[in-house]
């Protein structure tokens, strides 16, 4: 159900620049702040980007986010093995309901 | 900081009533909005609800038939209700705090996996 797209999977090697798109529409992405979630295996999600580009306290900068229009962007420069996690976008619709993207499993080469 | 935890039943029976409720310790439930987030195995992060600390709610379509949540201000807690559960409804469910509503969930509760079974 959910209306924000994601690639299912990305990778690189360690030092690399990894990019994950988010596709949604006018009324959720194209109106509302976008933001990104970390998931690790058996843990709870970390907030990593939030309103589109801004990094909670401890949260290393080699992660930006950037937003265009009806799609959002999650970048990870300097890529550690530590980072191999799933990553999801999340943003309000104006349906009056949040909604989450598909998710991007990050695997370190 | 601010710590949320998740309690209730891990197994719940077909077609009955999903409780679980989220204790938030080291700060207060007021002027927040509170959030119910799911994932079934092997699949993604769905958006249950919240409902904000003046009580006013906003849930999943899919789900608004069967959720309600709730605040108990004086325990610190809110709580999610699922009624009508079937097996679709297994998942690990996770509560939040959302600030001001735009999926900005920090922080997360540990997670609960409910299991629909007989």
């Amino acid at each position: 159900q959910s209306v924000l797209t994601q690639p299912p999977s990305a990778s690189g090697t360690p030092g690399q620049r990894v990019t994950i798109s988010c596709s949604g529409s006018s009324s959720n992405i194209g109106s509302n702040p976008v933001n990104w979630y970390q998931h690790l295996p058996g843990t709870a999600p970390k907030l990593l980007i939030y309103s589109n580009n801004q990094r909670p306290s401890g949260v290393p900068d080699r992660f930006s986010g950037s937003k265009s229009g009806t799609s959002a962007s999650l970048a990870i420069s300097g890529l550690r093995s530590e980072d191999e996690a799933d990553y999801y976008c999340a943003a309000w619709d104006d349906s009056l309901m949040g909604v989450f993207g598909t998710g991007t499993k990050v695997t370190v080469l | 900081q601010v710590q949320l935890q998740e309690s209730g039943p891990g197994l719940v029976k077909p077609s009955e009533t999903l409780s679980l409720t989220c204790s938030v310790s080291g700060g207060s439930i007021n002027n927040y909005y509170w959030g119910w987030i799911r994932q079934p195995p092997g699949k993604g992060l769905e958006w249950i609800g919240y409902i904000s600390y003046t009580a006013s709610s906003y849930y999943n379509p899919s789900l608004k038939s069967r959720v309600t949540m709730s605040l108990d201000k004086s325990k610190n807690q809110f709580s999610l209700k699922l009624a009508s559960v079937t097996a679709a409804d297994t998942a690990v469910y996770y509560c939040a705090r959302d600030h001001g509503g735009w999926l900005q969930f920090d922080p997360w509760g540990q997670g609960t996996l409910v299991t629909v079974s007989s």
